[in-house]
C-alpha cells in the first residue's frame, strides 16, 4: 500500500517568514495529494490540494509543488501569520481521493513566533 | 456547506463493551470514511464505503466493523473493546467524482478503561 512520509514533525518560524512542509510518497500510481489543516480540538480542514497532471498550484499565501519523478510535493506558506500555527497534514490517494481514501503524513506542527 | 456530524464528542466506555459511533452527513455524499487519529501517527484509515451496504477495509481494520444502510449514515463498530482502542475517531464524506475533498466531522475522543 501507499506510504507517506512527512517532515519536518515540528517547524517553528518567526511571523512573516515563510514555511515550508515536505511529503514523499511511495507509490507511483497515486495522483491526488490534499493539504489539511488541523487547529487545536479542530476537524482537519483542506486547504488546498492537486492533481498529478499539475506541477504546482497557489491559493493566495499557499503553494503546492509536485515532483512526479521524485514522488515528491510541498507545501509553501509565505508572509507567515499567527492564526497558520496549527498542524498540517500531507496526504495521497490513487484513486482521486474517491472510493479508496487518502493515506496521510503523521503531521507538521507548525508555530508562528511572534 | 457540507455538514458531518458525528454522534458523540466525548466517549467513557470499560474494556470489552460493545460500542457504535454514529456518523451522518447532509450532502449526499457516495462516499464516507473511518480514521483514527493517534498523536505521532497522524490519521489511519479504518474502513470506508463508496455506496449503501457497500464497505472496504481500510490500512487498520482490525477490531472494527462498519454499516451503512442509509446512505447519509455510516456507523463504526467496535464489538468487544481493548484499552489500545481508545483514540480519536474522524469521520468523513465526500462526493463520488475523482479530486473530491473529504470532509470531516469534529470527531469522536474515545477512551476505554
Amino acid at each position: 500500500g501507499e506510504n507517506v512520509e512527512q517532515h519536518p514533525s515540528t517547524l517553528s518560524v518567526q511571523e512573516g517568514d515563510s514555511a515550508v512542509i515536505k511529503c514523499t510518497y511511495s507509490d507511483s500510481a497515486s495522483n491526488y495529494f490534499p493539504w489539511y489543516k488541523q487547529e487545536l480540538g479542530k476537524r482537519p480542514q483542506l486547504i488546498i490540494d492537486i492533481r498529478s497532471n499539475v506541477g504546482e498550484k497557489k491559493d493566495q499565501r499557499i503553494a503546492v509543488t509536485l515532483n512526479k519523478t521524485a514522488k515528491h510535493f510541498s507545501l509553501h506558506i509565505t508572509e507567515t501569520q499567527p492564526e497558520d500555527s496549527a498542524v498540517y497534514f500531507c496526504a495521497a490517494s490513487y484513486s482521486g481521493g474517491g472510493a479508496d481514501g487518502l493515506t496521510f503524513g503523521k503531521g507538521t506542527h507548525l508555530i508562528i513566533q511572534p | 456547506d457540507v455538514k458531518v456530524t458525528q454522534s458523540s464528542r466525548y466517549l467513557v466506555k470499560r474494556t470489552g463493551e460493545k460500542v457504535f459511533l454514529e456518523c451522518v452527513q447532509d450532502m449526499d455524499h457516495e462516499n464516507m470514511f473511518w480514521y483514527r487519529q493517534d498523536p505521532g501517527l497522524g490519521l489511519r484509515l479504518i474502513y470506508f464505503s463508496y455506496d449503501v451496504k457497500m464497505k472496504e477495509k481500510g490500512d487498520i481494520p482490525e477490531g472494527y466493523s462498519v454499516s451503512r444502510e442509509k446512505k447519509e449514515r455510516f456507523s463504526l463498530i467496535l464489538e468487544s473493546t481493548s484499552t489500545n482502542q481508545t483514540s480519536m475517531y474522524l469521520c468523513a464524506s465526500s462526493l463520488g467524482d475523482t479530486y473530491q475533498p473529504q470532509h470531516f466531522g469534529d470527531g469522536t475522543r474515545l477512551s476505554i478503561l
